[in-house]
């Protein structure tokens, strides 16, 4: 069984659309995250949750909207896709936001195109 | 934060040990070191973490200098598998974005059969 899941795996898309990208994760975590990897390969923290909550938003523009039905799922919803957009985003989940002993658990990555 | 230097890239061969050093001379006293590795195509996954005294796990070792300045991930055995990008990340024990894993650019490692 997968531990955490994205869907889909490759999503190509014009400029100006709306898309969403979705994370489950079934280890019974209390935290997830998006990150960000460009195509310099920097690897970027976007968005965590905790328990439903939103904790950090690491000054991602609006148009990025993180959406946890429930703590297993953390989709990720953006507006008026730019080419700026294209990367590969990651979803994670670890037990405890708080614990500097914490495992992250990474998502296979979803590599968008916007074209 | 306190910020980590890696070698941008290592080459090994396989069935040897590999060493992959990493600095962070302004690491405090109660920031984690951690180690994430990325294969190619996937995402980042676990590979081992540490305070101050040495660590052994399945995967690797992490040997932490006295000074905590510096700390070795040692591959025993290098397999082509092996073959990723490493990251040393010194995570802090506070929760909020102080917690965040901060990845640099790593050290691509190679495994030459």
């Amino acid at each position: 069984d997968t531990a955490v899941s994205q869907t889909p795996k490759y999503l190509v898309t014009q400029m100006g659309n709306d898309k969403s990208i979705k994370c489950e994760q079934n280890l019974g975590h209390d935290t997830m995250y998006w990150y960000k990897q460009d195509s310099k390969k920097f690897l970027k923290i976007m968005f965590s949750y905790n328990n439903k909550e939103l904790i950090i938003n690491e000054t991602v523009p609006n148009r990025f909207s993180p959406k946890s039905p429930d703590k297993a799922h953390l989709n990720l919803h953006i507006n008026s896709l730019e080419l700026g957009d294209s990367a590969v985003y990651f979803c994670a989940s670890s037990q405890d936001l708080i614990a500097s002993t914490d495992t992250q658990y990474f998502g296979p990555g979803t590599r968008l195109t916007v074209l | 934060d306190a910020k980590t230097t890696q070698p941008n890239s290592m080459e090994s061969n396989e069935e040897e040990p590999v060493h992959l050093p990493c600095n962070h001379s302004t690491i405090s006293g109660t920031d984690y070191i951690h180690w994430y590795r990325q294969l190619p195509s996937q995402g980042p996954e676990y590979v081992i973490h540490g305070l101050t005294s040495n660590v052994n796990n399945r995967m690797a070792s992490l040997a932490i200098a006295e000074d905590r300045k510096s700390s070795t991930l040692i591959l025993h055995r290098a397999t082509l598998r092996d073959a990723a990008v490493y990251y040393c990340i010194l995570r802090k024990p506070r929760g909020g974005s102080q917690g965040n894993l901060i990845f640099g650019k790593g050290t691509k490692l190679s495994v030459k059969p």
